[in-house]
């Protein structure tokens, strides 16, 4: 199965600095790799996404992700955190089960940005 | 959260009785998903259905059933069954017939406190 692991549980990072939380993932074959947000008591929002090509995602609200096979990592990425981006990230694979695709998520990744 | 609803957002029910969550969605897709999302755990994939009037169990379906008559509903009940049902519930959607690679979009979830 694949899987994707976050190891940090909470990213602390003052407003202006950049932001970085990380993402490792175990797949057979290529892997599709995403990112989601979660604000409090809110459902998740798609902000990007590695299929192929460039290894440098770019998406909602300023966030990007690099893609590095040779270690295995997909983490996001922001040149500048704002206050209104503390909130929980997701990292998730494509699974595969029974001929559908499923993502799996990893466990979170709480960001709180210090004003 | 658009075009996928949940209700009702916070749920309370006494121990040992059964509670159905509602999810419905317009945006004519062909998957829908739930999820149970706990402190420290991320998302844990109960059921999914690829296709109306057809569903399959996910990571842990214990304690827990569905039906999908509709396209655009997946009710999820929570059963006496369950041991801990006390948890955040998301409920998503994905269009099925498009790149397996489409993401997510998820419901605003609802929250269940059983007393």
């Amino acid at each position: 199965a694949q899987s994707v692991a976050q190891p940090e549980d909470q990213v602390n990072v003052a407003e202006g600095n950049p932001l970085t939380v990380k993402c490792t993932y175990s797949v057979s074959g290529n892997p599709y790799l995403f990112w989601y947000v979660q604000y409090p008591n809110r459902g998740l929002q798609f902000l990007l996404k590695y299929i192929t090509g460039d290894n440098l995602v770019k998406g909602s609200y300023g966030f990007e992700a690099e893609f590095n096979k040779s270690q295995t990592s997909f983490h996001l990425k922001k040149p500048s955190a704002l206050v209104s981006d503390s909130a929980l990230y997701f990292c998730a694979v494509r699974d595969e089960r029974g001929g559908s695709y499923i993502p799996t998520f990893g466990r979170g990744t709480s960001l709180i940005v210090h004003p | 959260d658009g075009g996928i609803t949940q209700s009702p957002k916070y749920l309370f029910r006494k121990e040992g009785q059964n509670v159905t969550l509602s999810c419905e969605q317009n945006l004519n897709h062909d998957a829908m998903y739930w999820y149970r999302q706990d402190p420290g755990q991320g998302l844990r994939l109960i059921y999914y259905s690829q296709i109306v009037n057809d569903f399959q169990k996910g990571d842990i379906a214990e304690g827990y059933s569905v039906s999908r008559e509709k396209k655009e509903s997946f009710p999820l009940t929570v059963t006496s069954a369950q041991k801990n049902p006390t948890a955040f519930y998301l409920c998503a959607s994905r269009p099925r017939g498009q790149s397996s690679t489409d993401t997510q979009y998820f419901g605003p979830g609802t929250r269940l406190t059983v007393l």
